[in-house]
């Protein structure tokens, strides 16, 4: 079985903090997604990486930034934490040429 | 830019009847479309996909339809459970080789016993 874990299931922080939101995956899956959920708005897509040192911004990149450099582990930064940031956080990955995207359990952040 | 609305945002259902949820592609380019499922306090899972080559699939009680011409498609569930109760998403994608997935807003469904 695929599995994709992130590195907290709920997060509590200030505005302004620098937050880093971790995701790995055991499948040597080349294709890794951060998305966030909203209600009423579905998920969004915010940066993807389609291998080691690649990225890819999304449909809402604007205050966040991403690093990949395992090919397992894809972490979300957000540099200044703001109250608008608060959300739902999905990371998902995807085998090169496979259609199937795996989600985490996602990460509830709530930003003070 | 690529756009994908779902309909309705929430669907409440007797046990045992149907449930159909439509959604609308922007972008006439797509040419995959998944459904994930995702229940409360859980992951989103993919229950069923197509390609823009096939106009319907069925895997059990659940089936989509796809119409290019009118850049629709829908999930059709038969004989509802309540098990089914989670909130649906569709997606659309276009650029195969990196996976880049647009979602519709997602549709709640109940199914009341």
């Amino acid at each position: 079985d695929v599995k994709v874990t992130q590195s907290s299931r709920y997060l509590v922080k200030r505005t302004g903090e620098k937050v880093f939101l971790e995701c790995v995956q055991d499948m040597d899956h080349e294709n890794m997604f951060w998305y966030r959920q909203d209600p009423g708005l579905g998920l969004r897509l915010i940066y993807f990486s389609y291998d080691v040192k690649m990225k890819e911004k999304g449909d809402i990149p604007e205050g966040y930034s991403v690093s990949r450099e395992k090919k397992e582990r894809f972490s979300l930064i957000l540099e200044s934490a703001s109250t608008n940031q608060t959300s739902m956080y999905l990371c998902a990955s995807r085998g090169q040429g496979k259609e199937t995207q795996y989600f985490g359990p996602g990460t509830r952040l709530l930003v003070l | 830019g690529e756009n994908v609305e779902q309909h309705p945002s929430t669907l409440s259902v007797q046990e045992g009847d149907s449930a159909v949820i439509k959604c609308t592609y922007s972008d006439s380019a797509s040419n995959y479309f998944p459904w994930y499922k995702q229940e409360l306090g859980k992951r989103p899972q993919l229950i069923i996909d197509i390609r823009s080559n096939v106009g319907e699939k069925k895997d059990q009680r659940i089936a989509v339809t796809l119409n290019k011409t009118a850049k629709h498609f829908s999930l059709h569930i038969t004989e509802t459970q309540p098990e089914d109760s989670a909130v649906y998403f569709c997606a659309a994608s276009k650029r195969w080789n990196t996976g880049k997935l647009i979602f519709g807003q997602g549709t709640t469904l109940q199914v009341k016993p």
